[in-house]
């Protein structure tokens, strides 16, 4: 069946690095995929789409590529600040052909000051 | 412009009740979408309606159901509450069903059942 996995439910860097942060999928092929951004409390925030031929998306300090071959996307934040910790989310859609995502577990971002 | 509204915030209710969840999706938005959000399971989708059919379902018993009425406002109904069924139940707006729309998501009803 497939599977979504994001690489730790909890990263802590240093403010000013970059986060790094990791979307795997096994036993499907998403057209493309959303990043969101989840604060306690709070509905999950859309930050950035990327499509299947798309190899990298770029807004303001943030980075999301999507490697096809690998089935992975990974997520940047550059130049880190502690208002970026919050609990970040991979959503690819369900299966082929479906617009209904769905959501990996999330990464909890701690930007230490 | 207005974002996407749910109420109400928080609701405690007795295990064998029924509740009502309300959604006013961003104005001009036909698709709703609903989710549960547990700590053990993540987000969870329920269901989505788009012009008051849904039109996709996830894995959950029959006690959950929905609807949308013709101004795109969506109401999730829960019949004979679980304590298992306590979670954060998120709403979630788009222009249309679509691949290239993010969600845009409600605060959520945080549902505590006892």
């Amino acid at each position: 069946s497939q599977k979504i996995e994001q690489n730790s439910e909890a990263l802590n860097i240093q403010e000013g690095k970059t986060a790094t942060l990791t979307c795997n999928y096994t036993n499907y092929s998403p057209a493309y995929l959303q990043w969101y951004r989840q604060d306690p409390g709070r509905g999950p925030v859309f930050l950035l789409l990327i499509r299947e031929n798309e190899k990298e998306k770029r807004k303001e300090r943030l980075k999301v590529t999507f490697d096809t071959t690998l089935k992975q996307s990974l997520f940047h934040i550059t130049a880190s600040q502690p208002a970026d910790s919050a609990t970040y989310l991979c959503a690819p859609p369900f299966g082929a052909g479906s617009y209904q995502l769905t959501f990996g577990k999330g990464t909890k971002l701690s930007v230490i000051p | 412009k207005a974002g996407v509204t749910q109420t109400p915030r928080y609701l405690i209710k007795t295990r064998g009740q029924q509740v009502t969840l309300s959604c006013s999706p961003i104005s001009g938005h036909r698709s709703v979408s609903w989710y549960q959000q547990t700590p053990g399971q993540g987000l969870q989708f329920l269901f989505e309606y788009f012009s008051e059919t849904q039109r996709n379902k996830g894995n959950f018993p029959g006690r959950f159901s929905g609807r949308q009425f013709s101004n795109s406002r969506s109401e999730m109904n829960v019949s004979t509450l679980e304590l298992g069924d306590s979670a954060l139940y998120l709403c979630a707006s788009s222009p249309r069903q679509g691949r290239e729309y993010g969600y845009t998501f409600g605060s959520g009803t945080r549902l505590t059942v006892v």
